[in-house]
This record gives C-alpha cells, sequence and structure tokens, in this order.
C-alpha cells in the first residue's frame, strides 16, 4: 500500500499566492522527500528532509516535517504560472531501499 | 549532473510484440534503479528494483515473466514488455539514486506505451 497520502487532491490558485501541500505517512520514516511532475514527463527532486529535521528551506520553497504526527506539508510561496505541476510526496531510503510515492497534489497556478 | 536518461520517450506497438525500454545514468554509476508504472492522473507505482549483477525484485503483483527487467552494467537497466497488451499501455518511468542512503532520486522522462 502507498505510504503517503497527499492532500489536497487537486489545488487552483492565483499567481502571487502561496500553494501548501500536505503530506501524511503511516511508518517510521528516515526521510521525506517532495518531488515535482510535469505533465508526462519524469519527476524533479524538490527538497529532502531527514527524520531529525523540522523545517527545511529553498528558495520559494519550505517544506516542514512533524514525525509525531507522521505529516509533512510543501509550502510554494508568491506561486507563478509556471509552478503548475503535480507534486509528491515520498518516504522511505534510497540506495538499494524502496521510495514509495503519495498519490500527489495537482497544482494549477492561474496567470 | 545526476542525468538519468530514459529512451524511447513514447512507442506504439501491436499487441503480443515485445517492447524494450532503456534506462540509463548518464554521468554516475548507479548499482540501484527503480521501474515504476504510472497511470493518468495517479501516482507512482513501483514495480520492480534492478539491481546491478543479479536479479531484480519485484513488488507483489507484478509477474516478473511479463516484465523482464536486466541490469547488466552500473549505468544500465532495461525494461522489456513482453507479449503486450493492451492493457499494458501506461507511462514508465525509471529512476536511479546518485550517492548513499538519504540521496534523492533522479528520474527518466518517462516512457509512453501505447498497445493497439
Amino acid at each position: 500500500s502507498q505510504q503517503g497520502e497527499e492532500d489536497p487532491q487537486a489545488l487552483s490558485i492565483q499567481e502571487g499566492e502561496n500553494a501548501t501541500m500536505n503530506c501524511s505517512y503511516k511508518t517510521s520514516i528516515n526521510n521525506l522527500q517532495w518531488y515535482r511532475q510535469n505533465s508526462g514527463r519524469g519527476l524533479v527532486h524538490l527538497i529532502l528532509i531527514r527524520s531529525n529535521e523540522r523545517e527545511k528551506h529553498s528558495g520559494r520553497l519550505r517544506v516542514t516535517l512533524d514525525t509525531s504526527k507522521k505529516s509533512s506539508s510543501l509550502l510554494i510561496t508568491a506561486s507563478r504560472a509556471a509552478d503548475t505541476a503535480s507534486y509528491f510526496c515520498a518516504t522511505g531510503g534510497t540506495g538499494g531501499f524502496k521510495t514509495i510515492f503519495g498519490a500527489g497534489t495537482r497544482l494549477f497556478v492561474k496567470a | 549532473g545526476a542525468v538519468v536518461s530514459q529512451h524511447p520517450s513514447w512507442v506504439i506497438c501491436k499487441s503480443g510484440t515485445s517492447v524494450k525500454i532503456e534506462c540509463r545514468s548518464l554521468d554516475f554509476q548507479a548499482t540501484t534503479m527503480f521501474w515504476y508504472r504510472q497511470f493518468p492522473k495517479q501516482s507512482l507505482m513501483l514495480m520492480a528494483t534492478s539491481n546491478e549483477g543479479s536479479k531484480a525484485t519485484y513488488e507483489q503483483g507484478v509477474e516478473k515473466d511479463k516484465f523482464l527487467i536486466n541490469h547488466a552494467s552500473l549505468t544500465l537497466s532495461t525494461l522489456t514488455v513482453t507479449s503486450a497488451h493492451p492493457e499494458d499501455s501506461s507511462f514508465y518511468i525509471c529512476s536511479a539514486s546518485f550517492g548513499g542512503q538519504g540521496s534523492p532520486l533522479h528520474f527518466g522522462n518517462g516512457t509512453r506505451l501505447t498497445v493497439t
């Protein structure tokens, strides 16, 4: 079964607004990652947060992790039309360990 | 760095034929690659973990005789869909890990397979 579940499933906002996506997972993790997928393309890694971290920033992205609630959030500030894509959280490890993806949030940013 | 190339980007084949998809790590060695399948507007479903020099590890419900995986070198894994049927039509994506545990996955751009 899938590990991560995103909320909301779809989100439509105006350019310049902030977009917040949430992810919940079920079991213990070593890290949690967020990926972006443009339609019909592969996934691009955005940010990784380790289980001992609570918050991480990268440009307009801010990720939080609450291991007690088994949840994470991705905030995109000052959104742009080019941010339109699907965003997935993923949990697990790498280097031979499985990474399991959530259902994704489809973000649409209107210009 | 850490580029993964997947080929072809799309393929149309007839029922009963086989299709091979290649996944290459261009600037790093990948002892492990992963193959995913994605249906429209859905998440990625892990099909199998491809290990260089050994047999792939398939997820439950994935037919290993239908989806043949070969990882003959540290930079190449192939997925062959044998005796394809229309229900095999999907988007197939490979990924590879660069670095040790805790490193992110790098993805190919996917292959759109249509079986007629």
